[in-house]
């Protein structure tokens, strides 16, 4: 069985830092990796998907890796603003292609 | 284009009491997804429509829940005999081909449910 794991639960640090969030997956059979953003109130918005034969993804400010031999994926903010404050989520879906959720980091960036 | 919306946004109801939630998948996305959100639980998968195949029902908690998808598209979530441990945000997501490798899932808002 699946189990997705994030760490930290919750990061706090002042604007301009680069971060890393990690997420770690029990079963190395994912097809492939998502993160997510979620805002207070509000549903889930996709950042990035990893597909199993790649190895990162980037995005702007964002760029995500993924290592199946580790079952590890990290998510990598440069130069963090205010406005990535969020609860950031990891989903990994394996081959009954239905998403295997961590339990999130809740970032605060401050100014 | 338009993403995928679900109603109402916020649902109160009394133990007991059936609900409907209803989910707009975007246009042209095969695969349509049900998760729901709990303090205790987290985000946790409920049921799976991919075209005209047999629903992927695994993760409905109990029979209380149920799920169907029209003409394709529009799907219903059906709680009946609400109880409070049901109490949560209830997020539809929809993808264009259901293929797990390559396709990126799409969230609506999600609907809040309060059980009183």
């Amino acid at each position: 069985k699946q189990e997705v794991t994030q760490i930290p639960a919750a990061l706090s640090v002042p604007e301009g830092e680069n971060l890393v969030l990690n997420c770690s997956f029990t079963d190395s059979a994912i097809y492939n990796l998502q993160w997510f953003r979620q805002d207070p109130g509000k549903g889930l918005t996709s950042l990035l998907l990893i597909q199993s034969s790649q190895r990162e993804q980037t995005s702007g400010r964002l760029n995500a890796s993924l290592d199946k031999s580790s079952g590890r994926s990290t998510l990598y903010i440069a130069a963090s603003q205010p406005g990535d404050s969020a609860t950031y989520l990891c989903g990994g879906v394996n081959n009954t292609d239905k998403l295997i959720f961590g339990t999130g980091t809740r970032l605060q960036v401050f100014p | 284009g338009a993403g995928v919306s679900q109603s109402p946004s916020n649902k109160v109801t009394e133990k007991g009491k059936d609900v409907e939630l209803r989910c707009d998948p975007i246009s042209g996305h095969t695969a349509l997804y049900w998760y729901r959100q709990s303090l205790g639980q987290g985000l946790e998968f409920l049921i799976y429509f991919q075209g005209n195949s047999a629903p992927d029902k695994s993760g409905l908690p109990s029979d209380r829940f149920s799920a169907e998808r029209t003409g394709g598209s529009v799907s219903t979530l059906t709680i009946q005999r609400t109880q409070q441990e049901d109490s949560a945000v209830y997020l539809c997501a929809s993808s264009l081909g259901g293929r797990g490798d390559t396709d990126t899932q799409y969230f609506g808002p999600g609907t809040r449910l309060t059980v009183l």
